[in-house]
């Protein structure tokens, strides 16, 4: 079935880079996409969202970019703090109303 | 705005008892509620949605008369796990979202169930 997928499951940067997060989708009738923060323990918060009339936005700190040619997601986040370590999941819906989760990326931040 | 909380945090039970997590949109009123499990550094699974004053719709694969869910009240989805066994712990997570609002689901803390 189709599916939305993560590059790379773990992630590790130190404090102050820039960090990449990607995702990969293979719904092409998708047309709303979200990425969510989930902390340990705790559930997923909403971190910014993208249509599919758009290839990018930006958030404080964050940018999402969406290439439809090659279905491809990727959360940017600017000047990496600890406090941003946790996992970060992409969603996409098409025509359904509800979410599909990827898989996840941890990342991890270290001072 | 938008805060969905979730009762208990955790809780631990024996083999064969059922457990109640309760969901609640606190500040809106959540015309659907979302039940979601999750594993250890694994994904959000779907488990059902519901709807305020209907039956709960429920994904392929989850039993239905082993995960009950009521949701009675625009503010209030319970989800039961009846009969719980070790295999059924996990986190249990709750959304929320409400007319208008169809791209925006609001999530819960979530619920530790550990079932001995």
């Amino acid at each position: 079935g189709e599916s939305v997928g993560l590059h790379l499951p773990t992630l590790s940067v130190q404090e102050g880079d820039n960090s990449i997060i990607n995702c990969a989708y293979s719904n092409s009738a998708s047309d709303y996409f979200i990425w969510y923060k989930q902390e340990s323990g705790k559930g997923p918060q909403f971190i910014i969202d993208i249509r599919s009339n758009m290839d990018k936005r930006q958030g404080q700190r964050v940018t999402v970019l969406l290439n439809k040619t090659v279905k491809h997601l990727s959360l940017q986040i600017a000047a990496t703090q600890p406090g941003d370590s946790a996992v970060y999941f992409c969603a996409e819906k098409g025509g359904s109303y509800i979410p599909t989760f990827g898989r996840g990326t941890s990342l991890i931040v270290h001072p | 705005g938008a805060v969905v909380s979730q009762h208990p945090s955790r809780v631990i039970c024996k083999s064969g008892t059922s457990v109640k997590i309760e969901c609640r949109s606190l500040d809106f009123q959540a015309t659907t509620m979302f039940w979601y499990r999750q594993f250890p550094k694994q994904s959000l699974m779907l488990m059902a949605t519901s709807n305020e004053g209907s039956k709960a719709t429920y994904e392929q694969g989850v039993e239905k008369d082993k995960f009950l869910i009521n949701h009675a009240s625009l503010t209030l989805s319970t989800l039961t796990v009846t009969s719980a066994h070790p295999e059924d712990s996990s986190f249990y997570i709750c959304s929320a979202s409400y007319r208008g609002s169809y791209n925006e689901q609001f999530f819960g803390p979530g619920t530790r169930l550990t079932v001995l």
